[in-house]
């Protein structure tokens, strides 16, 4: 059985940094493309960031860019995501998502619970 | 900018029979868009219901199909039930590897 756990989220400062990570299971880890979306608060999927399965190439969102980066340890079938320079707007549910091969196309087949992260004072 | 554009909602009567469709605000969406759907309830992860504009994704009921009408991505569900009541996103690849969201459309069953 596929699983994604996530961890790492909480309350966070405005300007703060947090580390996301995403603990998979019940695949071959090494073989797919993953990504993170995360859901502001009663809004919508926001895609924010993708690393193809050897981490060789890492992709991310406007929004992001520039202050997260994506990582991947195929020997521990873990996915992480550091958060630095946190804003309020950062604030949503985080969600680690597997890809259903190695492509960039938005084929998300599995993925995690969430988690919350909070930006604020 | 760029925006996916969906109905913010939508509704059908049980049984009936609902398509959603997925734009962009400026062009038109194809097959080279690779655009799919997800469905999601409150407080829970979306769930994965079709990819590659009409593929299926494993145990999703053929009652879901996906298509492109004109120059939107669709998902149409036929023989609604109670428990499609909930959000629809689309998303869309855009190149470069990065992907854009739909805002989502409610959808009731009433």
């Amino acid at each position: 059985e596929v699983q994604l756990v996530e961890s790492g989220g909480g309350l966070v400062q405005p300007g703060g940094s947090l580390r996301l990570s995403c603990a998979a299971s019940g695949f071959s880890f090494s073989t797919y493309a993953m990504a993170w979306v995360r859901q502001t608060p009663g809004k919508g999927l926001e895609w924010i960031s993708g690393i193809s399965y050897d981490g060789g190439t890492i992709v991310y969102a406007d929004s992001v860019r520039g202050r997260f980066t994506l990582s991947r340890d195929n020997s521990q079938k873990m996915l992480h995501l550091q958060m630095n320079s946190l804003r309020a707007e950062d604030t949503a549910v985080y969600y680690c998502a597997k890809k259903l091969g190695s492509s960039w196309y938005p084929e998300f087949d599995y993925w995690g619970q969430g988690i919350l992260v909070t930006v604020s004072s | 900018q760029t925006v996916v554009t969906q109905e913010p909602s939508f509704s059908v009567s049980p049984g009936g029979t609902v398509t959603l469709t997925c734009g962009l605000s400026s062009g038109s969406v194809s097959s080279s868009y690779y655009p799919s759907w997800y469905q999601q309830t409150p407080g829970q992860a979306p769930r994965a219901l079709i990819y590659r504009t009409n593929s299926r994704f494993s145990g999703v009921p053929d009652r879901f199909s996906g298509s492109i009408l004109g120059n939107k991505a669709a998902l149409t569900i036929t023989g609604a039930q109670a428990d499609d009541e909930c959000d629809y996103y689309c998303v869309l690849y855009m190149s470069s590897g990065i992907s854009l969201f739909g805002g989502g459309t409610k959808l009731t069953v009433l």
